[in-house]
């Protein structure tokens, strides 16, 4: 295992509130990412980041921030939480070693009411 | 853009063997890589090809045909605890950028 956290694990939020997860990681990967899960749906990147300060946007960015100030951790912000962002939240690390793994965190689970 | 194409559900016996199909239509092209995820939990990885061929891992193996732009991954002697969600994805750059498929479930029944 990698080693990788997230938290918080479950989150329940109402509609326009601001909602940050993280995602805190021990092993020193350079790259890491975050995904969106959804049911009958795979993985769907939002952002991701080749180290610090170094981040680009996936295919369903909109509505969505992040930061990453630390190797360790990678930041994901929700500007204005809207019920179609209730999902099931994964953070991935990637060793520059070696790219053809994703360690996964265990997820958050969030709900916007 | 970017697809990738598996089947929803496969459903099998235990102790039998079952087979993924995976195609995919990419851009940027790195290898293969297959996924489990069983109910309630994280992804993990299970196997990955670049280059064409079978990859054999345990009870598991993967297949990958460029040419083709299809892969596979084969669960052999399948046991109860196989059932789960399996992932192909493709690694589009050499920093671990990766576009998944919607996942096939599988479940194996006694």
């Amino acid at each position: 295992d990698a080693g990788i956290t997230q938290s918080p694990r479950h989150k329940v939020t109402e509609t326009g509130t601001p909602v940050t997860l993280r995602c805190h990681q021990t092993e020193n990967h350079r790259y890491m990412y975050w995904y969106r899960q959804d049911p009958g749906h795979g993985l769907r990147l939002i952002h991701y980041s080749y180290g610090v300060k170094d981040t680009d946007k996936g295919e369903v960015s909109d509505g969505y921030s992040v930061s990453r100030s630390k190797t360790e951790d990678f930041l994901l912000t929700l500007e204005s939480a809207t019920s179609s962002q209730t999902s099931v939240y994964f953070c991935a690390t990637v060793s520059s070693g070696k790219t053809d793994t994703q360690y996964f965190g265990p997820g958050t689970r969030l709900t916007v009411l | 853009g970017q697809s990738l194409e598996q089947p929803s559900e496969v459903t099998a016996v235990e102790g039998a063997i079952v087979q993924i199909n995976c195609t995919y239509q990419t851009s940027g092209f790195y290898g293969l890589s297959w996924y489990q995820q069983h109910d309630g939990g994280a992804p993990t990885f299970l196997s990955y090809n670049a280059l064409d061929g079978l990859e054999e891992t345990g009870r598991f193996s993967s297949f990958l045909s460029r040419s083709d732009s299809y892969g596979y991954l084969l669960l052999q002697e399948l046991q109860m605890k196989d059932s789960a969600s399996y992932f192909c994805a493709v690694l589009n750059t050499n920093a671990g950028k990766s576009t998944f498929g919607d996942g096939t479930t599988l479940t194996v029944k006694p």
